[in-house]
């Protein structure tokens, strides 16, 4: 299993500013992922980071927006720029057991942009 | 693109009662897995299922996974208040990728 800690847990911003939200895992690992979960929706993957190389983005979400770092094998950082009321959301950091395929999240950061 | 639908997308039960979610798609997935995710929590695994026609118990739930590996559902009998939540399927593809896409969501309030 593995333990994640983000922080923050929660921040209200405004708009045209950005927040990073970090991620620390208590184990190292390869890939680390970011999902979004818009209010009472599902999630959705924005990247996946992997350590000593740019992360991979999915369609509809850009690094210039959403860059990303991965300095080692238990962090990660998502920044959200240039923020836009519709960014608000909550943001899952979130790894894989790489035997049994289990997804393991944090507790999510929960971001309203004013 | 992958999709997974869930149906229905709000429940509202009274304690006692039984349920089913569907998690259905057009597309063949190498396994599925059930998460739960309660407010300010991230999703917790409740079961992955690899084999088609698959069905797992977890005390009063059940999981199934179809026979063609394209769709799923979760039966909860007799529903307790401690089962509501948002409950999420999330399927991976069959062409190796890592990626996990996650269904539309049901979310279960059961009612004392």
């Amino acid at each position: 299993s593995a333990v994640i800690s983000q922080k923050p847990s929660r921040d209200i911003c405004q708009r045209g500013t950005s927040l990073t939200i970090q991620c620390q895992v208590d184990s190292q690992v390869t890939m680390m992922f970011w999902y979004r979960q818009q209010p009472g929706q599902s999630l959705t993957l924005i990247a996946t980071a992997n350590q000593g190389s740019e992360a991979t983005y999915e369609s509809g979400f850009v690094i210039d927006k959403f860059p990303i770092s991965r300095p080692n094998l238990t962090f990660s950082t998502l920044t959200v720029s240039n923020m836009s009321p519709e960014d608000s959301s909550i943001y899952l950091c979130s790894v894989e057991d790489g035997n049994t395929g289990e997804l393991f999240f944090g507790e999510g950061s929960r971001l309203t942009v004013l | 693109t992958q999709l997974l639908e869930q149906s229905p997308q709000f429940l509202s039960i009274q304690e006692g009662e039984n349920l089913t979610v569907y998690c259905n798609s057009s597309s063949v997935f190498s396994s599925l897995q059930w998460y739960r995710q309660e407010p300010g929590e991230g999703p917790v695994l409740l079961v992955t299922v690899v084999t088609g026609g698959e069905v797992k118990k977890l005390k009063r739930l059940t999981f199934q996974f179809g026979d063609a590996r394209k769709d799923s559902s979760l039966h909860i009998t007799a529903a307790q208040p401690g089962d509501t939540g948002l409950y999420l399927c999330a399927g991976a593809g069959t062409s190796g990728t890592y990626k996990y896409i996650f269904g539309t969501g049901t979310r279960l309030k059961v009612l004392a």
